[in-house]
């Protein structure tokens, strides 16, 4: 079975820093990964996502990820965040051509203060 | 990007009642809808996949005659809550899944808040 390890629980961090939060999946076939975001109050949107071709995807809100595939990470990084990115994010994968379904992590709950 | 909506977005109801929750694609058409519960600081549960036309598949543990499950059209997907007790309070998080050449996305509706009394 897919699982998805968020190890991150609870970040910390303070405007301008860089952030980096790790993302591994177990599956060893061929999957589609993604990061979800949760803004206080508000419904999951999509950050980016990776599907094939260049492991470095780029996001939305100055958002990317790196798709590793011999480490079986997809980490999102962030060179410097801002209290707007104050949220919880979500890691998940979907493994292709069965299932359908899309796997999460248990999120990571990002407050970047001031 | 797109977009799901769900309806409504919050309900407070009796133990013992039903409640309707819709899940709707607005711009674009869904054969396939999930189902979630999100409980606090937890991350989201699948409770069933929805397919237009055809029966809902319920993961194990999640009961198909309580949690009834209708997608009767490529937009619009509904849960319905059969005589619901305090234990379901919870968010309700639907997605639908949009497919573009051969790749697949969720897109997620804004959630169902319901606190059963």
């Amino acid at each position: 079975a897919q699982s998805v390890s968020q190890h991150n629980h609870h970040v910390i961090l303070s405007e301008a820093a860089s952030l980096e939060l790790g993302c591994n999946y177990s599956y060893g076939g061929t999957v589609n990964l993604f990061w979800y975001v949760q803004y206080p109050g508000q419904h999951l949107q999509l950050l980016l996502k990776y599907f094939s071709g260049d492991p470095l995807v780029k996001g939305i809100k100055g958002f990317e990820a790196e798709f590793i595939k011999s480490k079986f990470s997809f980490n999102l990084r962030k060179p410097s965040v801002q209290w707007s990115d104050t949220a919880e994010y979500f890691c998940a994968s979907l493994k292709t051509g069965g299932g359908n379904k899309l796997t999460f992590g248990t999120g990571t709950q990002l407050k970047v203060e001031l | 990007g797109a977009v799901v909506s769900q309806h409504p977005s919050r309900v407070i109801c009796k133990s013992g009642t039903s409640v309707k929750i819709e899940c709707r694609s607005l711009d674009f058409q869904a054969t396939t809808m999930f189902w979630y519960r999100q409980f606090p600081k937890q991350s989201l549960m699948l409770m069933a996949t929805s397919n237009e036309g055809s029966k809902a598949t319920y993961e194990q543990g999640v009961e198909k005659d309580k949690f009834l499950i209708n997608h009767a059209s490529l937009t619009l997907s509904t849960l319905t809550v059969t005589s619901a007790h305090p234990e379901d309070s919870s968010f309700y998080i639907c997605s639908a899944r949009e497919q573009r050449g051969g790749k697949e996305t969720q897109y997620f509706g804004p959630g169902t808040r319901l606190l059963v009394l």
